[in-house]
């Protein structure tokens, strides 16, 4: 049982480049959400879905896209990347809200 | 709006020792509680997921309470362990079920 897989672990960027960080879990679970982590800062929500086809923003949305075409997956987008976003990615995933909350391994991403 | 935090921010205590961790939230209208631990550059791995319904819940050397009440939610450690090292995580849930973390307690056990 994989649990929640998160590609890449690493990655650097140059400003105004995009990409896309991949999260998959093999739970079956509806609740899917991306954390960014940074020093001082704690977690803070980026996205969420409550299932397919439903995403809603978090704290920090702005220069992120999701979507959620499956269960399995929840990708993150960055548009056009700033130094800004340099940071610690995670992906989460639950069956609901109400229940355990499992994590990947985390995208370091560093924005040069 | 929720808000979660934990005190202290670091805490260095000697192998054997027993030690509680502690977590107050805002919002004491919370359906669980979670504690997390962090080993340095990895990601959370789940420990205790209390629900509102309870007062405490265990798992080995692990004892998490939660008293809705106070808005306080402690992590009791038994016996400490070097391989304990790490940052400890609660979070609880906002009334948008999206789930609010502290900003961790790092946990050093010296041999």
């Amino acid at each position: 049982n994989a649990g929640v897989t998160q590609t890449p672990k690493f990655q650097v960027l140059k400003t105004g480049q995009s990409m896309t960080l991949q999260c998959a879990q093999d739970m079956n679970h509806e609740y899917m959400s991306w954390y960014r982590q940074d020093p001082g800062m704690g977690l803070r929500l980026i996205h969420y879905s409550v299932g397919a086809g439903i995403t809603d923003q978090g704290e920090v949305p702005n220069g992120y896209n999701v979507s959620r075409s499956t269960t399995e997956d929840f990708p993150l987008r960055l548009l056009s990347a700033a130094p800004s976003q340099t940071s610690v990615y995670f992906c989460a995933s639950s069956y609901n809200p109400h229940t355990e909350a499992f994590f990947g391994q985390g995208t370091r991403l560093t924005v040069v | 709006k929720q808000e979660v935090t934990q005190i202290p921010a670091a805490l260095s205590v000697p192998e054997g020792e027993n030690l509680v961790l502690n977590c107050s939230f805002t919002d004491s209208a919370i359906y669980n509680l979670q504690w997390f631990r962090q080993d340095p550059g990895k990601g959370l791995t789940s420990l205790l997921l209390i629900q509102s319904s309870q007062r405490e819940q265990t798992s080995g050397r692990l004892n998490a309470s939660l008293d809705k009440s106070s808005g306080r939610s402690t992590l009791y450690i038994a016996a400490s362990q070097p391989g304990d090292s790490a940052t400890y995580l609660c979070a609880a849930p906002d009334s948008s079920y999206k789930l609010i973390f502290g900003s961790g307690t790092r946990l050093l056990v010296r041999p």
